[in-house]
């Protein structure tokens, strides 16, 4: 079946990096995403991964997938107060186009 | 600028209500997508449309209906409200397999 978990929160301080988990059970997915979502608004495409691929960085973000493990990882260098938000990542089962969401990880940064 | 649009920022209804919330886009996207988001929950799919006049069921269609007579609008029914179906709405449009943009949501509450 299709299910991602994520686990619900995640409090740092300012400066230091923070890693955010995500397990997924569909293999087939092309693309694995991270979206953000700010206080009330909708969701934003932050990253995505090829799923062919390990690694991705982009500026203070790193995207590690591990595929035989089915685990997804967004690791946010030097964490802003600004980069308080949900995390959410998805991932497209059979790449049918059709979305799937994990729980959300609510991440707090502390001054 | 990209825009996915939902009628309504925030809705109140009676139990047994019909109740209609509105998504259109404009970006020519033949995906798209009805979620609620509850907390501790994440985004779960109640409807996808990959093209118009085609729908697909999510994890929780029940009590819910969806149409699609045009590409750029995705519409929810809930046929007869119940306050169980309180929550935060996104509407979501996109290309295959690519980034999904999303609405602000709309918060129904239903009494």
């Amino acid at each position: 079946g299709e299910d991602v978990e994520q686990s619900l929160f995640l409090s740092v301080r300012e400066g230091d990096s923070s890693v955010i988990n995500c397990t997924y059970t569909d293999s087939s997915s092309t693309y694995l995403y991270w979206y953000k979502q700010e206080p009330g608004a909708g969701l934003q495409l932050l990253t995505y991964i090829f799923s062919n691929m390990d690694m991705k960085q982009d500026q203070r973000l790193t995207v590690l997938l591990n595929k035989k493990d089915k685990h997804l990882s967004l690791r946010i260098a030097d964490t802003q107060t600004g980069d308080s938000a949900i995390y959410f990542c998805a991932e497209t089962p059979g790449n049918t186009g059709k979305l799937i969401f994990g729980q959300g990880t609510t991440l707090q940064v502390k001054p | 600028d990209v825009k996915v649009t939902q009628s309504s920022r925030y809705l109140v209804k009676r139990t047994g209500e019909k109740v209609f919330l509105e998504c259109v886009q404009d970006m020519d996207h033949e995906n798209m997508f009805w979620y609620r988001q509850d907390p501790g929950l994440g985004l779960r799919l109640i409807y996808f449309s990959y093209d118009v006049k085609m729908k697909e069921k999510g994890d929780i269609p029940e009590g819910y209906s969806v149409s699609r007579e045009k590409k750029e609008r995705f519409s929810l029914i809930l046929e007869s409200a119940s306050t169980n179906q309180t929550s935060m709405y996104l509407c979501a449009s996109s290309q295959v397999i690519t980034e999904a943009f999303f609405g602000q949501g709309t918060r129904l509450t239903v009494v």
